[in-house]
C-alpha cells in the first residue's frame, strides 16, 4: 500500500520568511496529492491540492510542487504570517479511483514567530 | 448549512464498553469516511462508504464496525473498547465524482478509553 513520509516534524520561521514542507510517497500510481491545514483543536481543512498531471500549482502565498519521477511533493508558504501557525498534513491517494481514501503524512507543526 | 456534524464531541469509556459515534452531512455527498488521528501518526482511514448501501475497510478497521444508515448518516461503532482506541475520530464526506478530492471534515470526537 501507499506510504507517505513528511519532513520536518516541526518548523519554526520568522514572520515574513518562507516555509517549505516536503513529502515522499511510495506508490507510483498515486495521482492526487492534497495538503490539509489543522489549527489547534479544529478540523483539518484543504488548503491546496495537485493532480499527477500537473507539476506546480499556486494559490496566493501557497504553492505545491510535484516531482513524479522522484515521488516527492512539497508545500511552499511565502511571506509567512502568525495565522499560518498550524499543523500541516500532506497526503496521497491510496486508490486512484477514490480520492477520499488518503494516506496522510505524520504532520508538520509550523510556528510563525512575530 | 451545518456541513458535517459529529456526536458526541467527547466521550470517556471503560475497557470493554461499547459506543457509537454518529456522523451526519447535509451537503448531499455520496461518499463518507471515518478517520482516526493519533499524535505523530497523521490521520488513518478506518472505514469508508462510497455510496449509500456500501461500506468497506480502510487501513485500520480492526475493532470497529460501521453503518451507512442513509445518504446523510454514517456511524462508527466500537463493540468492546480498548485503550488503543483512545484517539480523535473524524468523519468526512465528499461528492461522489472520482476525480474530486476535497474532504469536508466534522469537528471531531475525542474518545478516551480507560
Amino acid at each position: 500500500g501507499e506510504n507517505v513520509e513528511q519532513h520536518p516534524s516541526t518548523l519554526s520561521v520568522q514572520e515574513g520568511d518562507s516555509a517549505v514542507i516536503k513529502c515522499t510517497y511510495s506508490d507510483s500510481a498515486s495521482n492526487y496529492f492534497p495538503w490539509y491545514k489543522q489549527e489547534l483543536g479544529k478540523r483539518p481543512q484543504l488548503i491546496i491540492d495537485i493532480r499527477s498531471n500537473v507539476g506546480e500549482k499556486k494559490d496566493q502565498r501557497i504553492a505545491v510542487t510535484l516531482n513524479k519521477t522522484a515521488k516527492h511533493f512539497s508545500l511552499h508558504i511565502t511571506e509567512t504570517q502568525p495565522e499560518d501557525s498550524a499543523v500541516y498534513f500532506c497526503a496521497a491517494t491510496m486508490t486512484t479511483w477514490d480520492w477520499g481514501k488518503l494516506q496522510f503524512g505524520a504532520g508538520t507543526q509550523v510556528v510563525v514567530t512575530p | 448549512n451545518a456541513g458535517v456534524t459529529q456526536t458526541p464531541k467527547f466521550q470517556v469509556l471503560k475497557t470493554g464498553q461499547s459506543m457509537t459515534l454518529q456522523c451526519a452531512q447535509d451537503m448531499n455527498h455520496n461518499s463518507m469516511y471515518w478517520y482516526r488521528q493519533d499524535p505523530g501518526m497523521g490521520l488513518r482511514l478506518i472505514y469508508y462508504s462510497a455510496s449509500e448501501g456500501t461500506t468497506d475497510k480502510g487501513e485500520v478497521p480492526n475493532g470497529y464496525n460501521v453503518s451507512r444508515l442513509n445518504k446523510r448518516e454514517f456511524s462508527l461503532r466500537l463493540e468492546s473498547a480498548a485503550p488503543s482506541q483512545t484517539s480523535v475520530y473524524f468523519c468526512a464526506s465528499k461528492p461522489a465524482a472520482a476525480n474530486t478530492g476535497e474532504l469536508f471534515f466534522g469537528e471531531g470526537s475525542r474518545l478516551t478509553v480507560l
